[in-house]
Formats: C-alpha cells, sequence, structure tokens
C-alpha cells in the first residue's frame, strides 16, 4: 500500500552541526515530494520540493536528495540551528494521477538542537 | 500576504455533537484541502476542493464533509462526534489541484468529551 516512513524518529545535533533527515516511499507512482516543518501549535511550514525528474535541489541552507532506484528521500540542513528544532515530514504526491491536493505524510522526526 | 487562516482555533464539542470548522485560503488560490493530524502522527488527507468541486476523499466515514464557496474559502463539518475525532484539523491551499505545494494554515484544535 502507499506509505511514507521515516528512518529515525528523533535527531539530536548540535548548533552548527549538519543535520540529514532521511524519508522512505513505497509508492513507486509517487513522482512530487515535499519537506514540511511542524513547530509546536503550528501548522506544517513549506521547506522544499523536488520532482521526480530530479535528484537534488538546493534552497537556502537545505539540500533535498531523491534516489528514486531506492526510494529514498533526505533533507539536508547545513550549520543547524535553534530556530530549526521542530518536527519535520516529509509528504509524497503522484502529480501524472492528478492527486494535487492528496499528500501522504510520513510519521515525522523530530529535529532537537543543542546549544 | 495573509497566509492560510482556520477558524475557530480551538473547539470543545461533546460526542454526538456536529461541528463546523472553516478555512480562508491564500488570496489567489482556487484549490484547498483538509487534513486530520491525531497527536504524534502525520497529518491525513481528508478531501481537496477545486473551483468548488471535490477533487478526492481520503478514507474518512461520510460523517465528514466539506465545501467550497465563491471566493474560494471553504467548511469542513463533521457530524456525530466521536472520541476519535479529537485532533488538529489543517486546511492547506494552493494555486492550482496539482502541480503546486500546499500552503498550511495553523489549524483547529478539535477536543471532544
Amino acid at each position: 500500500g502507499e506509505s511514507v516512513g521515516l528512518h529515525l524518529p528523533t535527531l539530536s545535533v548540535q548548533e552548527g552541526d549538519n543535520s540529514i533527515i532521511n524519508c522512505a516511499y513505497s509508492n513507486s507512482a509517487s513522482d512530487y515530494f515535499i519537506w514540511y516543518k511542524q513547530e509546536s501549535g503550528k501548522g506544517p511550514q513549506f521547506i522544499i520540493d523536488i520532482r521526480s525528474n530530479m535528484d537534488k535541489r538546493q534552497g537556502q541552507r537545505v539540500t533535498v536528495l531523491l534516489n528514486k532506484t531506492v526510494k529514498h528521500l533526505s533533507l539536508q540542513i547545513a550549520a543547524t540551528q535553534p530556530g530549526d528544532s521542530a518536527v519535520y515530514f516529509c509528504a509524497e504526491n503522484s502529480l501524472i494521477y492528478n492527486q494535487g491536493g492528496k499528500l501522504i505524510f510520513g510519521q515525522g522526526t523530530e529535529l532537537s538542537v543543542k546549544p | 500576504d495573509a497566509g492560510v487562516t482556520q477558524s475557530p482555533t480551538h473547539l470543545i464539542k461533546t460526542r454526538g455533537q456536529q461541528v463546523t470548522l472553516r478555512c480562508s485560503p491564500i488570496s489567489g488560490h482556487k484549490s484547498v484541502s483538509w487534513y486530520q493530524q491525531v497527536l504524534g502522527q502525520g497529518p491525513q488527507f481528508i478531501f481537496q476542493y477545486y473551483e468548488k468541486e471535490e477533487r478526492g476523499r481520503g478514507n474518512f466515514p461520510d460523517r465528514f464533509s466539506a465545501r467550497q464557496f465563491p471566493n474560494y474559502s471553504s467548511e469542513l463539518n463533521v457530524n456525530a462526534l466521536l472520541l476519535g475525532d479529537s485532533a488538529l484539523y489543517l486546511c492547506a491551499s494552493s494555486w492550482t489541484a496539482s502541480n503546486s505545494p500546499l500552503h498550511f494554515g495553523n489549524g483547529t484544535r478539535l477536543t471532544v468529551t
């Protein structure tokens, strides 16, 4: 069935270090992937997205890597800051099946940044 | 620009009651989606509306219904509330029905007692 899972439910890093959050997906029809950050008491905040015709995309301090061969997605955060502490979700979608509004979310990884 | 706004922010209801949650999308966005987020889990898709038509429905019972208005705002209704309906209900909007990222509001926290 469709599912998106995360390898690590919690991640603790030192301020200034790089963080890597991993995600596995099982739906081979998924062609669009998004990373969201959710702080306590708030809704998910869009970080970065990537389509299946790419294997890497960079934003400000963040990089998303997509490995379609092993159905794996990762989010790299450079120079992690205390403000990066939150739960991070990967989500998948199948645009070719016109399911743009239907994101399938993983359980989430809680990132804790130690000062 | 205002983001996605939801009301109310918190709500307490009793089992068997009915509830209506409201959402205003980002200006210019025509698609609205609803998600349920149970504590400790990722959001689960409930509905998508685009141009006032239902475009998708998740695995939720018929007690859940929604609609979208001409100004693209939306309401989610839940009838005959159960304890298990206690959750954070998130609304998300996007420019189109597909091919664009969803932007979420801060949700309505529903507690059913």
